[in-house]
């Protein structure tokens, strides 16, 4: 069977660093996508890979290792409004979605 | 409108009744999709239209059904709502030759509660 799995909860600290790991099983690969998605609304697009290696955004940063099944995604200098949930998805060799039930993170003053 | 817009963003619904959620886009994305959001589980797909005219079936489709009279609108019936269809539903699109390929662009959700 297809499977993403990614922490359920992680809690860090203002200004400081985190990482969110995800791993995943599925009948191919055709690209992986990280969401937001604060609290009672939508998800929204935070990054893509496709190859290994480093995509970086501003603040945030995505990487992939598709021999190893994994991907993280971290976030720098951390702020309150990153309080929120961060879901892992793979396009599978049928080019759909299959989804982590994502990562809540929880940001301390 | 700007966007996807969904309809109602919540509702209470008795077993057994019939309910329509209601999904538009501006943005003339060929692609749509249906998906349910339940605590602990990821986004899970229900429906998918590639193109209007054409529906297809995704993860969870028992229950439910759309329809793609046109680009901008893709409706989702529950013919008969049951307890396990309270979720929250977001409807979503996507366009081809994005630069970001297939980056999906997600309504505000509705949160539908059937008792």
């Amino acid at each position: 069977g297809q499977n993403i799995d990614q922490p359920t909860e992680m809690t860090a600290t203002e200004g400081a660093i985190v990482q969110i790991n995800c791993t995943y099983q599925t009948s191919g690969f055709n690209g992986l996508f990280w969401y937001q998605q604060h609290a009672g609304e939508a998800p929204t697009f935070l990054s893509y890979n496709v190859l290994d290696g480093l995509e970086e955004k501003g603040r945030f940063s995505s990487f992939l290792s598709r021999s190893k099944g994994y991907s993280y995604l971290l976030l720098k200098e951390l702020q309150m409004k990153d309080s929120a949930s961060y879901l892992c998805a793979v396009r599978d060799s049928n080019y759909q979605l299959i989804w982590g039930a994502g990562t809540k993170l929880i940001i301390k003053p | 409108i700007a966007g996807i817009t969904q309809a109602p963003t919540s509702q209470i619904l008795a077993a057994g009744r019939r309910m329509t959620l209601r999904c538009t886009q501006d943005m003339r994305h060929n692609a749509m999709y249906w998906y349910r959001q339940d605590l602990g589980l990821g986004l899970r797909l229900i429906h998918y239209s590639n193109t209007a005219g054409t529906t297809g079936k995704g993860e969870v489709p028992d229950g439910y059904s759309v329809s793609r009279a046109n680009t901008d609108d893709f409706p989702l019936t529950l013919a008969s709502a049951v307890p396990s269809q309270t979720s929250v539903y977001f409807c979503a699109s996507s366009g081809e030759g994005g630069p970001e390929h297939g980056e999906l662009f997600f309504g505000e959700g509705s949160r539908l509660t059937v008792l």
